[in-house]
């Protein structure tokens, strides 16, 4: 059974950081892009990034909310994906979900929350 | 960025009317690759359809989704009680992947 599971969420005062990560099992982790969403309370879905996996060039894209305050990496002989967040504002408050693959992901984790707020 | 916008806002239907529930893009999204989500309070998104007209693994039939270009289209056949719920769309065929605001059924 495929699981994705997030951890490391909390509260955090503006302009800290916090690192998320995202444990997966029952599929072969390295054969598979992780993607990264999250949803303000009360808000609609917002994509975040995502990592390709090796395969496919391990290429990385993020939203421009997050570019260059967001860092999404992946150990695959872990199966873990992370997601660095640096120089967090108050509007990254949120639920952060992981998903499995970029297109169109069927297998979400049920999600870590981060309150940023001072 | 391409820009979704879904429609209606809020759909208030009974059990076993059809939903109709409208994804428009800004421009046209490649591939026809275009995906709706279910999401109820509490709960991770659901993936129901891909590629504009695919149904998910497990999805029931009285789920369809059609549609290209600009336009999409999510129906619900005959609604059941456990359909009552927030549905996305989003366009996976260019970045940034964007998602429209959502539609919310609920019951009348």
């Amino acid at each position: 059974e495929v699981q994705l599971v997030e951890s490391g969420g909390g509260l955090v005062q503006p302009g800290r950081s916090l690192r998320l990560s995202c444990t997966t099992s029952g599929f072969t982790f390295g054969d598979h892009s992780m993607s990264w969403f999250r949803q303000a309370p009360g808000q609609g879905l917002e994509w975040v990034g995502f990592i390709r996996n090796k395969g496919s060039g391990g290429t990385i894209e993020y939203a421009a909310s997050v570019k260059g305050r967001f860092t999404i990496s992946r150990d695959d002989s872990k199966g873990i994906a992370y997601l660095q967040m640096d120089s967090l504002k108050t509007e990254d408050t949120g639920l952060y979900y992981c998903t499995r693959g970029f297109n169109s992901p069927q297998y979400w984790g049920h999600g870590t929350l981060v309150t940023v707020s001072s | 960025e391409i820009v979704l916008t879904q429609s209606p806002g809020t759909l208030s239907l009974s059990p076993g009317e059809r939903a109709t529930l409208s994804c428009r893009a800004s421009q046209s999204v490649s591939g026809n690759s275009l995906a709706w989500y279910q999401q109820k309070p509490g709960q991770a998104p659901r993936l129901l359809i891909y590629g504009a007209s695919n149904r998910a693994a497990g999805i029931p039939d009285r789920f369809s989704g059609s549609g290209s270009g600009t336009d999409f289209t999510l129906i619900i056949s005959g609604l059941e009680p456990e359909d009552f719920a927030v549905y996305y769309c989003q366009q996976c065929g260019s970045s940034p992947r964007t998602f429209g605001q959502g539609t919310k059924v609920d019951i009348k």
